[in-house]
């Protein structure tokens, strides 16, 4: 069964800490993996999106990894701001659709990330 | 920057009802999609739709749901007799047209309260 696992499910931090978020998937095939962040109440945003051959990709403070062997993947965010504080989904696609469209996405329970002052 | 729009953004209905759940996706996109989240939970696909049809659909998109472009522009989810265990927050979200990576453009979202 396609899954999205997540750890922690919760994590407080102090402002200016770094911390690293976990994921694990057994998507088959896989497409690939991305890292949203969610306020509350509101949609997902994306933060990064990677293929099976990327390995890390940055966006400002946020670092994501992806291993596809062992199908982990991790989001890093350094130097935490207050405004961080959201809930983190790891999301992944599968394969696309059919009739060429787009496949549907596979999320995560998420991580909520409390940035403390 | 464009981005996907929902209304309303709350909406209450009794159980039984109808409700429509309205979507405007990012214009030139040709790729659209109902997600629902129910509070606490994950969020959980529900449909995607291309070229006019649906291109695919999760075991929670029941015949009680039904989605339509009625338009260019708007993007509707329907449920017909709605049950107590549809509340949730339902997002649209759309993707461009030959996108690699499956991008997806998530709106903020409606909330449904179903009484």
């Amino acid at each position: 069964k396609n899954q999205v696992e997540q750890s922690p499910q919760s994590l407080i931090i102090l402002e200016g800490k770094n911390c690293t978020l976990q994921c694990n998937y057994t998507v088959s095939p896989f497409s690939n993996l991305r890292w949203y962040k969610q306020d509350t109440g509101r949609g997902p945003v994306s933060l990064t999106i990677m293929t099976f051959s990327e390995n890390t990709k940055s966006n400002g403070r946020y670092t994501a990894t992806l291993d596809a062997d062992t199908k982990q993947s991790s989001l890093h965010i350094t130097a935490s701001q207050l405004s961080d504080s959201a809930s983190y989904i790891c999301v992944v696609s599968g394969t696309l659709g059919r009739g060429g469209s787009q496949g549907n996405l596979i999320f995560g329970k998420g991580t909520k990330l409390s940035v403390k002052p | 920057e464009p981005e996907v729009t929902q209304t309303p953004s709350h909406q209450v209905t009794q159980m039984g009802q109808e409700v429509i759940l309205r979507c405007v996706p990012i214009s030139n996109h040709l790729y659209f999609y109902w997600y629902r989240q129910i509070l606490g939970q994950k969020v959980e696909f529900l449909v995607s739709f291309y070229n006019n049809e649906i291109s695919e659909k999760s075991e929670i998109f029941d015949d009680q749901f039904s989605v339509e472009r009625p338009d260019g522009s708007n993007f509707t989810l329907k449920i017909r007799s709605t049950k107590l265990e549809d509340s949730a927050m339902y997002f649209c979200a759309s993707g461009p047209r030959g996108s690699s990576y499956n991008e997806q453009f998530f709106g903020p979202g409606t909330r449904l309260t179903v009484l």
